[in-house]
């Protein structure tokens, strides 16, 4: 069960875009469509903002989109505002029936 | 509204034991998959334990045979027992549902309770 592998930090200036990669393995990103994002500002519950690779839940801004490529999943985030200032996290479901996730990714808007 | 309220948190010495519960509303959790994830201070999420809708149940490496995660129906409410307690156990503990329709369940953790703390010292 090691975890899903993301960049330490991103940053951006607003209304740019950036990316987040997660690179897992053949027996969780690569064998499901079942990569899901999640958005956490210091002390509060992460949030739900892309589920099945590329999907998102209502009241979720169209800003944020999801895609996938073998063993990797990306998360992108375009037109960049300082309210995205936050962690982010990928997870995956895996063949063990469990889920894994990434490390972690420190988004600053400069 | 759905709502998952966390509790049960506190200080315990190693090799002690504690029960956090997640009291749910707004949705039954005996019909969905419900799941906890952990965040150890100033580190990233850790999956922890799933119970599927069937009762099935299953846990990461690093809580496998020292954690039991359950549920009551009668009360709505979600459990974790924590057993053999470790100093790396240390963490904000979090509880979350996987939705389930009618007809299909998700890999997704879609509400999330705010969390309880978790400390081992002695």
């Amino acid at each position: 069960q090691s975890a899903l592998t993301q960049p330490a930090s991103v940053s951006g200036s607003p209304g740019q875009s950036i990316t987040i990669s997660c690179t897992g393995t053949s027996s969780d990103v690569g064998g499901y469509n079942y990569v899901s994002w999640y958005q956490q500002h210091p002390g509060k519950a992460p949030k739900l903002m892309i589920y099945d690779v590329s999907n998102r839940p209502s009241g979720v801004s169209n800003r944020f989109s999801g895609s996938k490529s073998g063993n990797t999943a990306s998360l992108t985030i375009s037109g960049l505002q300082a309210e995205d200032e936050a962690d982010y996290y990928c997870t995956s479901y895996t063949s063990s029936s469990t889920w894994v996730f990434g490390g972690g990714t420190k988004l600053t808007v400069l | 509204e759905v709502q998952l309220v966390e509790s049960g948190g506190g200080l315990v010495q190693p090799g002690g034991s504690l029960r956090l519960s997640c009291a749910a509303s707004g949705f039954t959790v005996s019909k969905n998959y419900m799941s906890w994830v952990r965040q150890a201070p100033g580190k990233g999420l850790e999956w922890v334990s799933v119970i599927y809708s069937d009762g099935s149940s299953y846990y990461a490496d690093s809580v496998k045979g020292r954690f039991t995660i359950s549920r009551d129906k009668s009360k709505n409410t979600l459990y974790l027992q924590m057993n053999s307690l470790r100093a790396e156990d240390t963490a904000v503990y979090f509880c979350a549902r996987l939705y389930c329709s009618s007809t299909s369940c998700y890999r997704y953790f879609d509400f999330w309770g705010q969390g309880t703390l978790v400390t081992v010292s002695s």
